[in-house]
């Protein structure tokens, strides 16, 4: 059974603050996903990342993946309010068919001014 | 370009009813993938339609259950509804196929069962 952790779970920090979001995951995947929700919102496509070594830039945020070691990080650099919400990050597993995704638990993070 | 789009936006149900939730798909996709999100945790997959057939099914009892409509539109019906059914029910649309594949998420349905 494919799992995904991340961590923190909770994450509080200060505007202009860089900080990293983990996600580890059990077998072998070929696709991560890195998605934000609101408070009773939904989810927002951020990042897609396909192959190892890859690495995606948005604005302050920043995905890459490690196959080899299954962990994905979300780099927040220079934090501003905005940021605030909950990160989930998502995988597909190759042994099932379709698009199934297992989602992490979520990373609610808070920006202070 | 539309959007996912899902109605209603909230339903509150007792213990022992039906409820049928509905999606229509983003423009353009053919595959549609159904999820649970009960409050503070990450979503859960319940199953996914592809050609207005289940192509991939979650850890749900067969109480769940669902359609896929030839223009891509999907409905998840839920059977003797339990409180832990409560949750924020999610569709998401995609195109099959893809390589990447990307799941485009509607605002949801939230469902409370009393």
């Amino acid at each position: 059974e494919l799992k995904v952790e991340q961590n923190p779970l909770f994450l509080s920090m200060q505007e202009g603050k860089n900080y990293t979001i983990y996600c580890n995951y059990s077998t072998t995947s070929d696709r991560l996903y890195w998605y934000r929700q609101d408070p009773g919102k939904s989810l927002e496509s951020l990042f897609v990342l396909l192959s190892n070594g890859a690495v995606k830039q948005e604005g302050r945020l920043m995905a890459s993946l490690d196959t080899k070691a299954r962990l994905s990080t979300l780099h927040i650099t220079a934090a501003v309010h905005d940021l605030s919400a909950t990160y989930f990050c998502a995988v597909t597993a190759q042994e099932t068919s379709g698009s199934r995704l297992t989602f992490g638990e979520g990373t609610q993070l808070t920006v202070n001014p | 370009e539309t959007g996912v789009t899902q109605s209603p936006t909230h339903l509150i149900k007792t213990r022992g009813q039906q409820v049928t939730l509905r999606c229509s798909s983003q423009s353009g996709h053919n595959t549609v993938s159904w999820y649970q999100q009960a409050l503070g945790q990450g979503p859960q997959f319940i199953f996914q339609y592809y050609r207005e057939e289940e192509n991939g099914r979650g850890n749900f009892p067969p109480r769940f259950s669902g359609l896929q409509f030839p223009n891509y539109s999907s409905e998840l019906n839920v059977n003797a509804l339990e409180l832990d059914d409560s949750a924020l029910y999610l569709c998401a649309s995609s195109l099959f196929g893809r390589l990447t594949d990307t799941q485009y998420f509607g605002p949801g349905t939230r469902l409370t069962v009393l």
